[in-house]
């Protein structure tokens, strides 16, 4: 089954809006990671947590990772045209073998103007 | 610097055909992995390779075949291409010695189309 679940599936938003998109899983996760793809574009590595609760901010995005190290979120504040594409979570397992994550289904953010 | 680097970037096959999907990376990365990307599926890991000579299925690898003879290579073999084959596939690399640091590059994709 799905090991890490990935909601919503689909968002649209106005430009200005915030975003938000959630990884869950019930498995205690080493790090996660988060992705971008653009339309027709490959999937771009943005950042990774390792450590419980941590919080990183870029600019207008911020992701955490929760406390038992089994969820996170990425927000984006004050959404622009150039953010559509689909966010993708990634996820190493413990105990799982080093290099393979579990990737979410992603997802696809749309900002119209 | 290239960083991972597939070939061809658009195919389309005759059903039972076969062919190979190219990957190459020059980061010196011990893991590289193959997905399939359909729409609403997310990214499907098909098969993984932890070195050179060591490869293990993933989710979904029926109807492919994997080897590592390099750390710089990793082919993707479709034996007998079927409809159901026609997908976005995804090469991608990253060091694996330890959770601190796993990134993954991905290469440009490969669009196939199984008529």
């Amino acid at each position: 089954g799905q090991q890490v679940m990935q909601i919503p599936q689909y968002q649209h938003v106005q430009e200005g809006e915030d975003f938000t998109t959630y990884c869950n899983s019930s498995t205690t996760l080493s790090n996660i990671q988060w992705y971008k793809q653009r339309p027709g574009g490959h999937p771009v590595f943005l950042i990774q947590l390792v450590k419980s609760g941590e919080v990183k901010k870029q600019k207008r995005l911020t992701f955490q990772f929760g406390e038992a190290k089994k969820n996170s979120s990425l927000h984006i504040t004050a959404t622009q045209t150039t953010d559509v594409g689909t966010y993708f979570c990634a996820a190493a397992l413990r105990g799982s073998t080093l290099g393979r994550l579990y990737f979410g289904r992603g997802t696809q953010l749309t900002v119209w103007p | 610097n290239a960083g991972v680097t597939q070939t061809p970037k658009f195919q389309v096959l005759k059903t039972g055909q076969s062919m190979t999907l190219q990957c190459a990376q020059d980061m010196n990365h011990e893991y590289m992995s193959w997905y399939r990307q359909d729409p609403g599926m997310g990214l499907r890991l098909i098969h993984y390779s932890v070195g050179a000579g060591i490869t293990d299925q993933g989710e979904v690898p029926n109807g492919y075949n994997v080897s590592r003879s390099t750390t710089e290579d990793f082919p993707l073999r479709l034996l007998s291409a079927a409809p159901s084959q026609t997908s976005v596939y995804f090469c991608a690399s990253s060091y694996s010695y330890s959770h601190w640091n796993t990134e993954a590059f991905f290469g440009q994709g490969t669009r196939l189309t199984v008529v």
